[in-house]
């Protein structure tokens, strides 16, 4: 069975500081898919990332980096230089074998103060 | 990426009663995908719905519940039946993105927030 875990119900930055968002995953295959979106108040799912499970390279895009490494069965997401406009619930989520099921972590919640 | 629309946007119904949710993407897809997110929880995947079969349902619900049709590519409803306050929820459709590419990736619409009073 596969299973996605976010510790982190709930995390308060103040804005421009950094902040790094933990998932940690399960599954026995050996080819599956981790995603992150992003669920601002509006409701709305926002796709921010995939990673396949044969690319380890940690990825950059603006403000947004992501941590990903088998070993640990770990794909963290970094916001650098946080925003009040990066408030929002953080969902990791995993598929396995390129098949139909999405399996999403519980969501973090992250708040931005000014 | 797919453009998805849902209707309603949001409802307030009664106990007892049914409301039917429609799904418009703007191009032809394959698969359909209805999840729930109950209030500060995670997305649950209802059911898958493809067109010209019926909807496969995943363990917990059931199609007297949760009635999904799925008459053509673009376009599915979810219908919450004999509703309860415990189906208080948003309500959200996906699309399967991949085209041909990498599977499993999905494309959410914007929800549809029902209060159950």
């Amino acid at each position: 069975a596969q299973k996605v875990t976010q510790a982190q119900t709930e995390i308060s930055v103040v804005e421009k500081e950094d902040v790094t968002l933990d998932c940690v995953y399960e599954t026995r295959d050996t080819t599956y898919y981790l995603f992150w979106y992003k669920q601002p108040p509006s409701g709305e799912l926002v796709f921010l990332i995939r990673r396949n499970s044969f690319d380890e390279q940690n990825e950059i895009s603006g403000r947004y980096s992501w941590n990903f490494q088998k070993s640990t069965s770990s794909f963290n997401f970094t916001i650098t230089a946080s925003q009040v406009v990066d408030s929002a619930v953080y969902f990791c989520a995993l598929n396995v074998g390129g098949g139909n099921k999405l399996t999403f972590g519980t969501g973090t919640q992250l708040k931005v103060e000014l | 990426s797919a453009v998805i629309s849902q209707k309603p946007s949001r409802d307030i119904c009664q106990r007892g009663t049914s409301l039917t949710i429609q799904c418009q993407v703007d191009s032809q897809v394959t698969m359909m995908f209805w999840y729930r997110q109950q209030p500060g929880q995670s997305l649950t995947l209802i059911a898958t719905a493809n067109q010209g079969s019926e909807a496969t349902y995943e363990s917990g619900f059931v199609i007297d519940k949760f009635p999904i049709s799925r008459p053509n590519l673009t376009f599915s409803t979810l219908t919450v039946s004999n509703m309860s306050p415990e189906d208080s929820s948003i309500y959200l459709c996906s699309v399967d993105a991949s085209g041909g590419g990498p599977r499993g990736e999905q494309f959410f619409g914007p929800g549809t927030r029902l209060t159950v009073l």
